[in-house]
């Protein structure tokens, strides 16, 4: 069981808008920064959100992140085939003093 | 551009010691931590430990018993040391370098898949 809750699946059509959720408590996402990473099928994460709602260089800004209090979320707009990934999300957690990752949404691109 | 690649062997014996090199290129490991994380098969990411340049850890509580990272400066290499393993243990490991709270693990090595079976 992960410490950070999502939703197992979410799925859209092309150029649909998607929100992917991700839950946790005070002493992970309540008091750190929420990280995204984007998995494409076999392979390697990627990180595509940073400190809640910063985006590395290369990452479209078809998605963006917010957070507010201890939820998070990833939005995804004018969704595209190649979006269909898995989806974690992370933070720092203060009481284990480990990362601490959510079990991955799985985005269907329909 | 930094790059990491794990190396190792893919097959370990149960109750054996699985050993993991991450080897980076492209930047110097003394700066930052660098995380190891693993990936049971159709499971999620489940972070095991990293390690800051100067030698300090942290570990997951739940493999704190087993888990032993460390850093080799002058190799430019951290490894991964993880005993008594079973089954449960199989899975795909990453390295990643761990720039710390404020910007998360940013580079990540493709990953190498490590079966335990005898």
């Amino acid at each position: 069981q992960s410490v950070l809750t999502q939703p197992p699946s979410a799925s859209g059509t092309p150029g649909q808008r998607v929100t992917i959720s991700c839950s946790g408590s005070s002493s992970n996402i309540g008091s750190n920064y929420v990280y995204w990473y984007q998995q494409l099928p076999g392979s390697a994460p990627k990180l595509l959100m940073y400190r809640n709602d910063q985006r590395p260089s290369g990452v479209p800004d078809r998605f963006s992140g917010s957070k507010s209090g201890t939820s998070a979320s990833l939005a995804i707009s004018g969704l595209r085939s190649e979006d269909e990934a898995d989806y974690y999300c992370a933070a720092w957690d203060d009481s284990l003093r480990n990362w601490v990752f959510g079990g991955g949404t799985k985005l269907t691109v329909l | 551009q930094v790059q990491l690649q794990e190396s190792g062997p893919r097959l370990v014996k149960p109750s054996e010691t699985l050993s993991l090199i991450c080897s980076v290129s492209g930047g110097s490991i003394s700066t930052y931590y660098w995380s190891w994380t693993r990936q049971p098969p159709g499971k999620g990411l489940e972070w095991i430990g990293h390690i800051y340049y100067s030698g300090s850890t942290n570990y997951n509580p739940s493999l704190k018993s087993r888990v032993t990272i460390s850093v080799d400066t002058s190799k430019n290499q951290f490894s991964l040391k993880l005993s008594s393993v079973t089954a449960a243990d199989t899975a795909v490991y990453y390295c990643a370098r761990d720039v710390g709270t404020n910007y998360g693990m940013d580079v990540w090595g493709q990953g190498t898949t490590v079966t335990v079976s005898s």
